[in-house]
């Protein structure tokens, strides 16, 4: 299994162009999240899902769309890139039991907006 | 507002030397406490899963534990590859992570 994957693992964007992360998981999870990690904070929640087709706001949300076409995959879209928007990008999934909240997270996406 | 805090931010020992990482946390109702590692350039890599005051887990030279307002992560005995950041995070009604903790042991 190859667990959770992301493309592209390097991108680097000028301000007001968009671009689409792509994120992938071969485990059947029905979470999906897409976190973002900035030096000196915590990993702050953009957006997440719940299952195919459900899509929901997270913490940091603006500036940030996604969608969950497949179960296997959920993409986060910037629409016009802004400086602020650089950062490390990380998606992670697990799996729907209530008694196990472990998230699983792949090798993350380092965004860099001029 | 919930907030996590670990301590100290970045900590080095040596080889064979223990010592132990700190995550505080202020909330009610809390319902789990996860320890991470994240190497350079990779993403995090769950270790623990901690729900109950009083509660231990353990892998290798690592174990950890859990009071009503802080987790410990005790390293025993580190070796270089032990070298990480590790993160934890907090499960109230979101999850919260702290800043995480650098470590770095020489050999």
């Amino acid at each position: 299994n190859a667990g959770v994957t992301q493309t592209p693992k390097f991108r680097v964007l000028k301000t007001g162009q968009s671009m689409t992360l792509l994120c992938a998981q071969d485990m059947n999870h029905e979470y999906m999240y897409w976190y973002r990690q900035d030096p000196g904070m915590g990993l702050r929640l953009i957006h997440y899902s719940v299952g195919e087709g459900t899509t929901a706001k997270g913490e940091v949300p603006d500036g940030y769309n996604v969608s969950r076409l497949k179960k296997q995959n959920f993409l986060l879209g910037l629409e016009s890139a802004a400086p602020s928007q650089t950062s490390v990008y990380f998606c992670a999934s697990r799996p729907t039991s209530a008694s196990s909240y472990e998230q699983y997270f792949g090798p993350g996406t380092r965004l860099t907006v001029t | 507002e919930d907030q996590v805090t670990q301590s100290p931010e970045a900590l080095r020992l040596q080889e064979g030397e223990s010592s132990s990482l700190n995550c505080s946390y202020t909330v009610s109702g809390l319902r789990g406490l996860f320890w991470y590692r994240q190497d350079p350039g990779k993403g995090p890599e769950f270790l623990f899963t901690l729900y109950s005051a009083g509660e231990e887990k353990e892998k290798e030279r690592l174990k950890a534990t859990l009071t009503k307002k802080e987790s410990f992560l005790h390293i025993t005995a580190p070796k270089p590859e032990d070298s990480a950041t590790y993160l934890c995070a907090v499960l109230f009604q979101k999850l919260v992570f702290g800043t995480g903790t650098r470590l770095l042991v020489s050999p």
